[in-house]
Parts: structure tokens; sequence; C-alpha cells
């Protein structure tokens, strides 16, 4: 069965700090890779995905994640975080767009 | 063009009773996809619809059902409301749920279920 584990439940950065949202998968064919954000009161919205090919994606909002197949990760990055970034981000896993499984979610506090 | 909507966004019932909650995709898309999100258990996927047939089916009871129109706009039913139910219901929507670039799913606002 697919799982998506995010081990931080909160994460506390600075505004301008660097940030680093962990995401462990299991999957048992090659998978479809989402982030997903999520502010109080709205639905999500994609930041980035990855399919195949380069394993260093490119988001939305200055975003980037790595796929690392050996790792099972899909590590969520950005060089400097903003206030307007404060949010719920959720990585999810699965054979395409639909069905997804997703990780328990990481709230993003920003500290200005 | 217009994002997905859903209808209504806030709805207060009791135990007992059912419920039905509306989607309308974008236009064009003709895959809906429903999750139910809680704090205790997170995001998990409910059913999908693909021109009117159910395609995919998650881990969930028979008191929750869905149903897709000819035009595409969903609905799901939850009958006999139990406390649990308490959620917030996000719908999506993609052209075909598939594979590709092209078949980005987009969500919806959500419908704010409190059961009391």
């Amino acid at each position: 069965a697919q799982s998506v584990t995010q081990p931080d439940i909160h994460i506390t950065v600075s505004e301008g700090a660097s940030l680093e949202l962990r995401c462990n998968y299991s999957y048992g064919a090659t998978p479809y890779l989402f982030w997903y954000v999520q502010s109080p009161g709205q639905g999500l919205q994609l930041l980035l995905k990855y399919f195949s090919g380069d394993t260093l994606v490119q988001g939305i909002k200055g975003f980037e994640a790595e796929f690392k197949r050996s790792q099972s990760s899909f590590n969520l990055r950005k060089p400097s975080v903003h206030w307007s970034d404060a949010a719920e981000y959720f990585c999810a896993v699965g054979a395409g767009w639909d069905k997804l499984t997703f990780g328990t979610g990481t709230q993003l506090k920003v500290e200005l | 063009k217009a994002g997905v909507t859903q209808t209504p966004r806030y709805l207060i019932k009791t135990r007992g009773q059912q419920v039905t909650l509306s989607c309308s995709p974008i236009s064009g898309h003709r895959s809906v996809s429903w999750y139910q999100q809680t704090p205790g258990q997170g995001l998990q996927f409910l059913f999908e619809y693909f021109s009117e047939t159910q395609r995919n089916k998650g881990n969930f009871p028979g008191r929750f059902s869905g149903r897709q129109f000819s035009n595409s706009r969903s609905e799901m039913n939850v009958s006999t409301l139990e406390l649990g139910d308490s959620a917030l219901y996000l719908c999506a929507s993609s052209l075909d749920g598939g594979r590709g670039s092209s078949n980005e799913q987009f969500f919806g606002p959500g419908t704010r279920l409190t059961v009391l």
C-alpha cells in the first residue's frame, strides 16, 4: 500500500530564512509526487509535481523539490521564506492525478 | 475561467440525518474526485467519478456515496450522519484524472460539515 510520511507536524522559521519540509513515501512503482499548500479556510493549491525526468523540480512561489529515489524522499525547499508562506503543506503520492495519498501535513509558521 | 465551486460552503447537521454536497468542476473537466479532511485522519480519498461512472473508490463505509451528472457536476451524499463525519469535504476536478502534465487536478474551497 502506498503511504506518505511528513515527520514534522509544525515548523517555525524566521522570515528570510531557508526552509526544508521533509516528505518520505512508500510506493510500489514509479510514483507521481506532489506538494500542495493550504491556507486557512481554503482548498489545496498545487506548488509543484514530479512525474519523471529531472529530479529537481521548480514550482510556484519560489519553491523547489528534489526527488531522491534511493531515499524515497521528495523534500520541499525554499531559499528565503516570506511571511505569506505561512500555511499548511501537504506531500502526496499517486499513480496519476487522482486517488492521491496525502501525508498528514506540516504547519509552517513564519516569525517576523 | 471559473474554478471548482462547492456548495454549500458550510453546513450544520445532527446525528442520523443525511446530507448532500455539490461540486461543479472546471468547464471541460470530466473527472471529479472527493476527499475528506479531518484533524485526526488528514486528507483521505473518498471516490472519483469520470463520465458519470465511479472509477475509483477509497476506504469509506457505504454511507458515503456519490454520483456524477452528464454535465460533470458531482454530488456526494452521506447518510445516517455520525459525529465523526464532521470534516472539510474537498472536491477536485481534472480533464480525465489520468497521467500527464496537462491533467492537473484543481481543488475547490471545500464544504465544512459539522455534525452535532
